[in-house]
């Protein structure tokens, strides 16, 4: 079945410096690849979504990239700072399933200042 | 403009018993979609709802069903609880059936003793 791959699990970078963060897919008809956050004791919150027709996106300090050969998208961080301490999920669409989403098992970024 | 609602926020229930959540989404938004959030398992998708029909179905068993209203508020029911049912169950609705951009509620967590 379809899946989403991401690593690393655990990142821990000091204040100031990029954080890097790889997801791959297995659904060649995917075209929808969201990235979430999520903090403790809250529902995961989008930051940046990209499409199959798009090579790269950003928002601020934030960038995602996507490979649809290889079928890899990354989330870039730059400039990171303590707050952007969460648990960071990349998400995939499924061909034929409405808006479902199959999700990576995602990746705790600790930034220490 | 208010964000996705949850009730309740927390749950505790026995083994075999039954439970309802609710979920209202951001006005507007016409398409809801439920999640299960575990440690192990990470994030999955249970089904999703636009237009008071179920479009979509993950891969759970038939003890987990759903249903939304015609005022787009949504409920999940779970029959004949099971341990391995406690988790946080996120609810994240979309403005339109077509429309990928979800955003996620702050999620019920279920605990079955």
């Amino acid at each position: 079945g379809e899946n989403v791959e991401q690593h690393p699990s655990t990142l821990s970078v000091q204040e100031g410096d990029s954080a890097v963060i790889k997801c791959t897919y297995s659904d060649s008809a995917s075209n929808y690849f969201p990235w979430y956050k999520q903090e403790l004791g809250k529902g995961p919150q989008l930051i940046i979504d990209i499409r199959s027709n798009v090579g790269e996106k950003k928002d601020q300090r934030i960038a995602v990239t996507l490979n649809k050969t290889a079928k890899h998208f990354s989330l870039h961080i730059t400039e990171t700072q303590p707050e952007d301490s969460a648990v960071y999920f990349c998400a995939a669409s499924v061909a034929q399933a409405g808006t479902a989403l199959i999700f990576g098992k995602g990746t705790t970024l600790s930034v220490s200042s | 403009k208010a964000g996705v609602t949850q009730t309740p926020r927390y749950l505790i229930k026995t083994r075999g018993q039954q439970v309802t959540l609710s979920c209202s989404p951001i006005s507007g938004h016409r398409s809801v979609s439920w999640y299960q959030q575990t440690p192990g398992q990470g994030l999955q998708f249970l089904f999703e709802y636009f237009s008071e029909t179920q479009r979509n179905k993950g891969n759970f068993p038939g003890r987990f069903s759903g249903r939304q209203f015609s005022n787009s508020r949504s409920e999940m029911n779970v029959s004949t609880l099971e341990l391995g049912d406690s988790a946080l169950y996120l609810c994240a609705s979309s403005l339109q059936g077509n429309s990928y951009e979800q955003y996620f509620g702050p999620g019920t967590r279920l605990t079955v003793t």
